[in-house]
This record gives C-alpha cells, sequence and structure tokens, in this order.
C-alpha cells in the first residue's frame, strides 16, 4: 500500500537554530500533503495544506515564517521550522492525500532545549 | 463550524469486552469518515473508513457504520485485546477546495489482562 516516509523521527535541537522535516511519498505521486502538530495528549491540528508548485495553505493562528513549507516536487514536502524555540517543542506529522483515502507518515519528535 | 467529537477517555476496559467509542462530526456536505489508531509514541495507522451513507468500514475485528441521519460514525469491537490499547482517532475528511481531515479529540484505551 502507499507509503508516507517522514524523517527524521527525532530531533533535539538548540533553541533559534532552524529544522527542516521532510515528508515523501514513496510509491504514489502525492500533489496534496498536510502538516499537523500533536501536543502531548492532545488531537492532531492542521497547521497546513502543502501543494506541489504552489504556495502552502495556512490554518488561522499558524505562523507562515515560522513554519515555511515547501512542496518542490510530487513525492516531497518539507516543513523547516524556524527560529525554534522551547515552545515549539512538539509531534508533528504529515500525510498526503490519494484517490482512496490519506495515509500518514510516522511523525517527527522536535525537542527545543 | 465542522468539527469532529467523541467520547471523553479514557477507557479501561478488560480482556475480551465489547468496546464502543462514540463519535460525530458536524459538516456541510457528507465528508468521508476514518478511525485512526496511534500507537505510544507512534504516527497515525488508517485502522477503517467509509466514504458515504450507510457504509461499514471494518478491519481486525473493528467496524464502523456511516450514518448520515445521526452524522455519527462509532467505533465497535466484540472483544478487545490487551494489543488494542492505543489511542484512537475519528477524523472526516472535508470537501473544501483542498479536501481537509480533521480530527476528534482522540479517545485513549487501555485493555487490562
Amino acid at each position: 500500500g502507499a507509503v508516507v516516509s517522514q524523517h527524521p523521527s527525532r530531533v533535539i535541537c538548540k533553541s533559534g537554530t532552524s529544522v527542516k522535516i521532510e515528508c515523501r511519498s514513496l510509491d504514489f505521486q502525492a500533489t496534496t500533503m498536510f502538516w499537523y502538530r500533536q501536543f502531548p495528549k492532545q488531537s492532531l491540528m492542521l497547521m497546513a495544506t502543502s501543494n506541489e508548485g504552489s504556495k502552502a495553505t495556512y490554518e488561522q493562528g499558524v505562523e507562515k515564517d515560522k513554519f515555511l513549507i515547501n512542496h518542490a516536487s510530487l513525492t516531497l514536502s518539507t516543513l523547516t521550522v524556524t527560529s525554534a524555540h522551547p515552545e515549539d517543542s512538539s509531534f508533528y506529522i504529515c500525510s498526503a492525500s490519494q484517490d482512496y483515502g490519506y495515509t500518514f507518515g510516522s511523525g517527527t519528535r522536535l525537542t527545543v532545549v | 463550524g465542522n468539527s469532529v467529537t467523541q467520547m471523553e477517555g479514557p477507557v479501561t476496559l478488560s480482556e475480551e469486552a465489547f468496546l464502543t467509542i462514540n463519535c460525530t462530526y458536524t459538516a456541510t456536505g457528507y465528508p468521508s469518515l476514518f478511525w485512526y489508531v496511534q500507537y505510544p509514541g507512534e504516527g497515525l495507522q488508517l485502522l477503517l473508513k467509509a466514504t458515504k451513507a450507510d457504509d461499514k468500514g471494518s478491519n481486525k475485528g473493528f467496524e464502523a457504520t456511516y450514518r448520515k441521519e445521526t452524522t455519527s460514525f462509532h467505533l465497535e469491537k466484540g472483544s478487545v485485546q490487551v494489543s488494542d490499547s492505543a489511542v484512537y482517532f475519528c477524523a472526516a475528511a472535508l470537501k473544501t477546495s483542498y479536501d481537509k481531515v480533521i480530527f476528534g479529540p482522540g479517545t485513549s484505551l487501555s485493555v487490562i489482562p
């Protein structure tokens, strides 16, 4: 079946640095990918919709300059957390849509120290 | 606005007990409905789905039926196992310019031997 690979699975970074998270569709082309954020013991909150070849659509309250999304090809979307702060520590999950549903990556645990 | 509501957890059951996790949605039109499962420290896995009214999704002994009249998609399993311990998320894919998946808050299930 369809597989979405997300990398890295865990990352620890220093406050003020930037972190890039990759999301790849391994055996299908994904014109649309989604980025979610999940706080401990909470649900997933949609951050933005990533569209190949165009600008991402951000949800209300999500800072575009803070969370940079690039979807340069049909199999790769990246989320860059810029100038990370401890409050950005969270679990980030990407998803890709296909005709028969949505497939999620395994998530990235970001810890900013 | 659009939303997905699920019963509050945590839910604790004995092995072989019957499981029901209620889910209702509020959305314009007829969204596709999903149940996802998240095991500790992992991403989301699709458990089952239904794309139209009266459809029944089933997988691994779990079932859920798309009820348009009650806007519900309750998850059931006749006999739970310890390995079913996880967080379960009900989700709806909204028909917007880009299909967006919104999640319920999640229900934590613990099955004890």
